[in-house]
């Protein structure tokens, strides 16, 4: 069974910081890997999705990476903002199930 | 806006009720989902669909009911046979006949059970 894990499930860091937020999963058989943000109380926006046979995606700010092997995916983001504070969501879908399994979330905080 | 749109945004039920949450979406997907997401955990499905006529079980479809009679519209219907159904509740959609997997999620619905 997919388990999905993100460490760590919460961070702090002061505006204008680098960061890296960690996501593993169990069964490298992944068809995708997908990053969404939510802010509380709201529902989910997809920020990245990784085909299994990429290795990174970009957007802005945000670079997220896939090491299928080792099952493991980062999302980096560069010169953080207070507005980027929110709870950041891996999910993987495994192959052509259609279906995601998510992990618990981390949860950042970025102070002005 | 073509968009996922989910009502109502708060709904509050008596023990032993039946609820509906809407979910409807424009976007042309032919998938949809239910995920219920508790306090610090992650979301967790309870019924998707392919296709319009055709649903599957999540892995925590007991308690839960649902319908696809139109590609726009899925519908889920918490019963009173659900033990413990005060969470959030959200609705997603995606294209993946078409090759694109990304999922995409309305704004959601509180439920709380009085």
């Amino acid at each position: 069974k997919q388990e999905v894990t993100q460490i760590p499930a919460a961070l702090s860091v002061p505006e204008g910081e680098n960061l890296v937020l960690n996501c593993s999963f169990t069964d490298s058989a992944i068809y995708n890997l997908q990053w969404f943000r939510q802010d509380p109380g709201k529902g989910l926006t997809s920020l990245l999705l990784i085909q299994s046979s990429q290795r990174e995606q970009t957007s802005g700010r945000l670079n997220a990476s896939l090491d299928k092997s080792s099952g493991r995916s980062t999302l980096y983001i560069a010169a953080s903002q207070p507005g980027d504070s929110a709870t950041y969501l891996c999910a993987v879908e495994a192959g052509g199930s259609e279906k995601l399994v998510f992990g618990k979330g981390t949860k950042l905080t970025v102070n002005p | 806006d073509g968009g996922i749109t989910q009502s109502p945004k708060y709904l509050f039920r008596k023990e032993g009720q039946n609820v509906t949450l809407s979910c409807e979406q424009n976007l042309n997907h032919d998938a949809m989902y239910w995920y219920r997401q508790d306090p610090g955990q992650g979301l967790r499905l309870i019924y998707y669909s392919q296709i319009v006529n055709d649903f599957q079980k999540g892995d925590i479809a007991e308690g839960y009911s649902v319908s696809r009679e139109k590609k726009e519209s899925f519908p889920l219907t918490v019963t009173s046979a659900q033990k413990n159904p005060t969470a959030f509740y959200l609705c997603a959609s995606s294209a993946p006949r078409a090759g694109l997997d990304e999922q995409f999620f309305g704004p959601g619905t509180r439920l709380t059970v009085l």
